[in-house]
């Protein structure tokens, strides 16, 4: 049972455009959600995270959007670069006594220049 | 500054033999994590430890797999009697911590493959 579930599979964006990923979640005991990045061969890198009781976080280029009543959220990537494509895999993970994170399917993103 | 390191970074080995697979941590983390990571998919956790201690390991797919950590930083990752199934890139990760909020540090993996 997949407890994070993400779209879409695979993105192409232009430069320069908003890249923007999807994610949902059914655990209402979540509270901490991250967002990381994965290059081939590389293990995924911490990219930004939230906290439920906010509903927007950005950070440079890179923004979470939460929904807590819908239990949403997605990342949105401004003015997207050729460096930004990645594998990106939304996370989410519990209080402590359960800190494991729980991932998406990932989402291949593509930066045409 | 050293981040997570694992070794071997690729490893191929034969259906039914053993494997191990080693990950040392970032200094001064007391939490340490094993995730799995089939092609295409996102990182499945499969055990966490605080210090020397298995605080998790509900995540193991069965008894052919077992992890040690016992100083409290580097951990082994041991598969009994491999299947080609097994075949995924195991990742280690390490935190300050067993809070939810402490980021948790990811090494580069061993591609596991069984022929």
């Amino acid at each position: 049972q997949q407890q994070v579930k993400q779209s879409p599979q695979s993105l192409i964006v232009q430069k320069g455009g908003i890249s923007i990923i999807n994610c949902a979640y059914e655990n209402t005991a979540f509270d901490y959600f991250p967002w990381y990045q994965q290059f081939p061969g590389k293990g995924p890198a911490l990219l930004i995270a939230i906290r439920p009781d906010v509903s927007e976080k950005k950070e440079g280029r890179f923004t979470i959007s939460f929904n807590k009543s819908a239990k949403q959220f997605s990342l949105h990537i401004m003015d997207s670069q050729p460096g930004d494509s990645a594998t990106y895999f939304c996370a989410a993970r519990g209080e402590t006594g359960a800190n494991n994170l729980f991932f998406g399917t990932g989402t291949r993103l593509t930066v045409i220049p | 500054g050293a981040g997570v390191s694992q070794t071997p970074s690729n490893k191929v080995t034969e259906k039914g033999k053993y494997v191990e697979l080693r990950c040392d941590p970032i200094s001064g983390h007391t939490a340490l994590y094993w995730y799995r990571q089939s092609l295409g998919q996102g990182p499945e956790f499969l055990i966490y430890f605080q210090g020397t201690g298995a605080a998790d390991d509900s995540g193991l797919p069965n008894d052919r797999f077992f992890a040690v950590r016992p100083e409290g930083s580097v951990s082994t990752l041991k598969i009994q009697r491999t299947e080609r199934g097994d075949s995924a890139v195991y990742l280690c990760a390490s935190s300050f911590g067993l809070h939810s909020y402490n980021e948790q540090f990811f090494g580069p993996g061993t591609r596991l493959t069984v022929l």
